[in-house]
């Protein structure tokens, strides 16, 4: 059973460019959800898809982020107009419907940062 | 607002020595909480979890222990060992549209098992 995988681990880019990264959950997992990490802090929740639908999403994705499932297997988040704030570590996380425990499995993430 | 906090940035225990891993927090409407580990240049993995009516549970060497009245919660290693030496986060869960859930996380306390 393979874990959640992401691409690409590392994304320099200069500000003002777009980016796109993928995110590829747990084969039967059918919830999906991408997080961001700052230095110090914990992850913070962006948003979540059950399936292909996107049910919630953080007052943290501004405008210039957008997430897209489609078919309910990977995910895709893309940041437009890069900002320096916008360097982090982007952690994808995906569970099954039914976990009486709750828990998420992460990737690896996939650390950005905006020169 | 941080509503999960772990005051304790790092902490260094002999092998064989119990680590007790500390957390607060101040949403009462949080029904689950969970205790991730995370090694350098690797995402969260998840450890243990604690039911919000439940005040202990228990798995192998780890136990977290739940104190409701003052919204404290702990994790037990017993006994150390040097491969537990990581970056451990206690996170607290939310019921989300469609029965996903989000996951708030505290900073973070780097615990380091000494030989």
């Amino acid at each position: 059973d393979t874990g959640v995988s992401q691409d690409p681990r590392h994304k320099i880019t200069k500000r003002g460019q777009n980016v796109t990264f993928r995110c590829d959950p747990i084969s039967e997992h059918n919830r999906l959800y991408w997080y961001r990490q700052t230095l110090g802090q914990g992850p913070e929740f962006l948003t979540y898809f059950q399936n292909e639908a996107q049910l919630e999403k953080s007052r943290l994705l501004s405008d210039r982020f957008s997430a897209e499932r489609p078919k309910g297997s990977f995910s895709t988040l893309e940041i437009q107009r890069t900002e320096q704030g916008d360097s982090a570590m982007y952690l994808c996380a995906s569970s099954r419907a039914g976990t009486a425990t709750y828990e998420q499995y992460f990737g690896p993430g996939t650390r950005l940062t905006v020169t | 607002d941080q509503q999960v906090k772990q005051n304790s940035p790092s902490l260094s225990v002999q092998e064989g020595r119990i680590s007790i891993l500390n957390c607060d927090y101040t949403n009462s409407m949080f029904d689950y909480f969970l205790w991730y580990k995370k090694y350098p240049a690797e995402g969260p993995t998840f450890l243990i979890s604690i039911s919000s009516i439940k005040d202990k549970n228990e798995d192998g060497r780890f136990t977290v222990f739940l104190n409701k009245s003052a919204k404290h919660l702990s994790l037990h290693i017993v006994p150390s060992q040097p491969g537990d030496s990581a970056v451990y986060f206690c996170a607290a869960s939310t019921i989300l549209t469609g029965g996903g859930n989000k996951l708030t996380f505290g900073t973070g306390t780097q615990l380091k098992v000494e030989l």
